[in-house]
């Protein structure tokens, strides 16, 4: 079983909707938990990061982590065509490495 | 957020040459560094941890001779490409974690390198 888990997509949804983005880990030594957001050829770039259980809010970005089933979500409200992107979820607090995922790629149509 | 600038950001370089890839921290100080390498439409893989004053600690599989990682002070990383060959061919991407906060990683901009 990998690390982390996380369907590549694309994922497809119409300009405004919400997007649900998801991943799953296997490690519960995982201790906190970040989303980064990758643009075509550039570096990831920091979205969000939690530690605990629960939902963690900053603008139109609301992160998710159920630490019980080790499941990460991240919800993008309002979606723009500029959120269009590879999302890639990231646990870490493991011998202190971050783990990514794969990332999904997302295209929001206007 | 902090800032890490990489360059060159596209290389293009014969095969059998050696390349350097350049990352800094620019506005704050980072005692570890790490690198990784990215092929379309895949994941980051980790290729080497590279810590201040000391040698970098490579992933299984990766070749430390072929990639030498030199993390001279506090600020900057290196990555040299050694005799490269049209399988090195990546885009290879640095990042720089925030000394004291280690779930805050600050990414470089990548550098794509073709090798002919």
């Amino acid at each position: 079983q990998k690390e982390v888990e996380q369907d590549p997509g694309p994922l497809s949804v119409p300009e405004g909707a919400i997007v649900s983005l998801n991943c799953t880990y296997s490690n519960s030594a995982f201790q906190y938990f970040m989303w980064y957001r990758q643009y075509s050829r550039k570096g990831p770039e920091l979205l969000m990061y939690t530690y605990s259980s629960g939902n963690k809010e900053d603008g139109r970005f609301t992160a998710q982590v159920d630490k019980s089933s080790k499941y990460i979500s991240l919800f993008i409200r309002d979606s723009q065509p500029s959120d269009s992107a590879t999302y890639l979820c990231a646990p870490g607090g493991r011998d202190d490495k971050i783990i990514f995922g794969k990332g999904t790629r997302l295209h929001i149509l206007p | 957020g902090a800032v890490v600038s990489q360059h060159p950001s596209r290389v293009i370089c014969k095969s059998g040459t050696s390349v350097k890839i350049e990352c800094r921290s620019l506005d704050f100080q980072a005692t570890t560094m790490f690198w990784y390498r990215q092929f379309p439409k895949q994941s980051l893989m980790l290729m080497a941890t590279s810590n201040e004053g000391s040698k970098a600690t490579y992933e299984q599989g990766v070749e430390k001779d072929k990639f030498l990682i030199n993390h001279a002070s506090l600020t900057l990383s290196t990555l040299t490409v050694t005799s490269a060959h049209p399988e090195d061919s990546s885009f290879y991407i640095c990042s720089a974690r925030v000394q004291g906060r280690s779930e805050k990683l600050f990414f470089g901009s990548g550098t794509q390198l073709s090798v002919l």
